[in-house]
Formats: C-alpha cells, sequence, structure tokens
C-alpha cells in the first residue's frame, strides 16, 4: 500500500546542473501532477498529466519538463538548474480531474 | 477568478480551543471543496471535503462550514490538541476541470 513514491528524497545541485525526479504511483490513478512548495506561496502546480500519453503546463512551468512514462509514472526534469528552483517538490495523484489528491513525501531539493 | 483566498497565514490555539480557518473563492462553478493537512517533512494529505448542495459535513472533530451565498467555506477543529499542529491547506476544483486550486496555507500551532 505505498500510494505515492517519490525519489530522491532529498538532493542537492549546482547551478546549471541536471537532474531528474522521479514518482510513481500504484493505485491506478488516471491524473498525476508536479508541485512546488515555497514558504508563504503554498502549493504551485509545476505540470500535470490529465492521462496517460497526455501533459499539460500549470501555472509554473519555465525551467522544467515532464514525460508520462506510463500510467503508474510521471517524472519531472530540470534541465539547467537555477537557485530559484529551490524548493520541496510533490507529485500528486487523483483517480480523474481535481478530486481526491493522494500526495508523494516530497523531494527536497537546493540548487547552490 | 481561480484564486482561493485563505486566511489566517498562522494560528495559536489553546490546547482544547477552537481552530478557524477561512477561505474565500470567486468561482462559481467551483463544486468540490477539501482540506488538506500537511505535517513537517511530509506531503499533503486529504482530510475532509464538501461539495455545496450541504451546509456542512462533520467528520470527528473536524467540520466544514459552507457558505454558497457568500462563496466561503472554513474549517473548524473542535477541542483542538498537540497534534493537530500542522499547515491546512484549502482547495476547490470543479467538474471537468483537471486542476485543485490551493489556498496559501495556514500554520495551526496547538500549545499545551
Amino acid at each position: 500500500n505505498a500510494g505515492v513514491t517519490q525519489t530522491p528524497k532529498f538532493q542537492v545541485l549546482k547551478t546549471g546542473q541536471s537532474m531528474t525526479l522521479q514518482c510513481a504511483q500504484d493505485m491506478n490513478h488516471n491524473s498525476m501532477y508536479w508541485y512546488r512548495q515555497d514558504p508563504g506561496m503554498g502549493l504551485r502546480l509545476i505540470y500535470y498529466s490529465a492521462s496517460e500519453g497526455t501533459t499539460d503546463k500549470g501555472e509554473v512551468p519555465n525551467g522544467y519538463n515532464v514525460s508520462r512514462l506510463n500510467k503508474r509514472e510521471f517524472s519531472l526534469r530540470l534541465e539547467s538548474a537555477a537557485p530559484s528552483q529551490t524548493s520541496v517538490y510533490f507529485c500528486a495523484s487523483s483517480r480523474g480531474g481535481g478530486y481526491g489528491y493522494t500526495f508523494g513525501s516530497g523531494t527536497r531539493l537546493t540548487v547552490v | 477568478q481561480q484564486q482561493v483566498k485563505q486566511s489566517p497565514q498562522s494560528l495559536i490555539v489553546q490546547k482544547g480551543g477552537i481552530s478557524i480557518i477561512n477561505c474565500a473563492y470567486e468561482n462559481t462553478a467551483f463544486d468540490y471543496f477539501p482540506w488538506y493537512q500537511q505535517f513537517p517533512g511530509k506531503g499533503p494529505a486529504l482530510l475532509i471535503a464538501i461539495r455545496p448542495d450541504v451546509s456542512e459535513k462533520k467528520e470527528g472533530r473536524f467540520t466544514i462550514s459552507f457558505n454558497k451565498s457568500a462563496k466561503q467555506f472554513s474549517l473548524h477543529i473542535m477541542d483542538s490538541q498537540p497534534g493537530d499542529s500542522a499547515t491546512y491547506f484549502c482547495a476547490a476544483s470543479m467538474e471537468g476541470y483537471q486542476k485543485v486550486t490551493f489556498g496559501t496555507g495556514t500554520k495551526l500551532q496547538v500549545i499545551p
């Protein structure tokens, strides 16, 4: 009963480095999401995938790319990390639409 | 139109007291209003949700009050306990809309 699994839990990157955040869900959910959480800013949507094979931009997509690898997995890639991307990243899934998100435990990313 | 405004930003309540967090929305098409609870170092978790056809929903010590005409909803935590200390997010979504709109969060501290 894992729910939503995110890896890694912590990461430190140097400016300009790239990395991929991994997310997998085992609930057979159709929709998956990537959020970032910054102090005082709440949860901001980066990208989402309404169903396998589709992805769409959220409110803060610049500097990120995503891949919906299959129904279970949704990855987030930072091609050239910047200090402004220092944040806590959360993956979430739902069976459809905006109803009943299940969140992962997050990845704390620091870009120096 | 898509914004959800949440207040207060932080709240300190004595053990046994009532914690009240308020949210307001503009878009009358929203039809699902969840609350999420987030403990430090964890992802948000769905706490309780309401649809606009009812004015109140209660689950244990947690109650959502919904005022459709005022476009406001609130979370009441009765008999608040130190274990309730967390950040609470209100949210809103609607049929056919793939995303959830989150409030900016309220950090609740319940002191003994």
